[in-house]
């Protein structure tokens, strides 16, 4: 059974840090894109960030650009989400999920909270 | 960046009845060289992540009821639940993944007449 794990999610003040850790399990992780999608608290999707396989390929949306690292540790079959400078607006639910054009497993997400 | 827009927000429809949910891009979706449209759908409940139904525009993910359908291609699609189950009661949101940053569309929330 695929499962997908996050963790890391917490209250953090504004400017903080946060490394979120998403492990995944009943699935070959290598051979995988994986994806994190934020969602704000009573708000819609927002794809966050694509990262390829063997991590030589990454994307950001451009409101975390410069702020936000991907990385993938695939013996560990693990994605981290580095998040620096946090801002109120970085609130939301962060779900980690397999794959970047079929993205058909999903984490339950873990809750960042940025406020003072 | 592509942007992704659903109508409407929501809608209401009756046990048994169709239920329609359009999706526009901005750009086209639709990729020359293999002729798919770079889109998904997508189905979420409240208190869980997203479900994957429908990929590639009109490719229905394993499992889900074939009362669910995708279509369109270029710019405009739909999504139809040709005859509404009580637990389809969720918020529907499309997906493009043609080009980074791969957006959604605002969702639309869809509920029982």
């Amino acid at each position: 059974e695929v499962q997908l794990v996050e963790s890391g999610g917490g209250l953090v003040q504004p400017g903080g840090s946060l490394r979120l850790s998403c492990v995944g399990s009943g699935f070959t992780f290598s051979t995988y894109w994986m994806t994190w999608v934020r969602q704000a608290p009573g708000k819609g999707l927002e794809w966050v960030t694509n990262i390829k396989e063997d991590g030589t390929d990454i994307y950001y949306v451009d409101s975390v650009k410069g702020r936000f690292t991907v990385s993938r540790d695939n013996d560990k079959n693990s994605l981290y989400l580095q998040m620096n400078s946090l801002r109120a607006e970085d609130t939301a639910v962060y779900y980690c999920a397999r794959g970047v054009y079929k993205v058909d497993y999903w984490g339950q997400g873990t809750l960042v909270t940025v406020s003072s | 960046d592509i942007v992704m827009t659903q109508s409407p927000d929501s809608l209401a429809v009756s046990l048994g009845e169709r239920a329609t949910i359009n999706c526009r891009s901005s750009q086209s979706v639709l990729y020359s060289s293999n002729n798919k449209n770079y889109l998904a759908w997508y189905q979420q409940k409240p208190g869980q992540p997203p479900k994957l139904l429908i990929y590639w525009s009109s490719t229905r993910e394993s499992g889900v009821p074939d009362r669910f359908s995708g279509g369109g291609s270029g710019t405009d699609f739909t999504l139809t639940i040709s005859s509404l189950q009580a637990e389809d009661v969720a918020v529907y949101y499309c997906q493009q993944y043609y080009s980074p940053p791969r957006t959604f569309g605002g969702g639309t929330k869809v509920e029982i007449k």
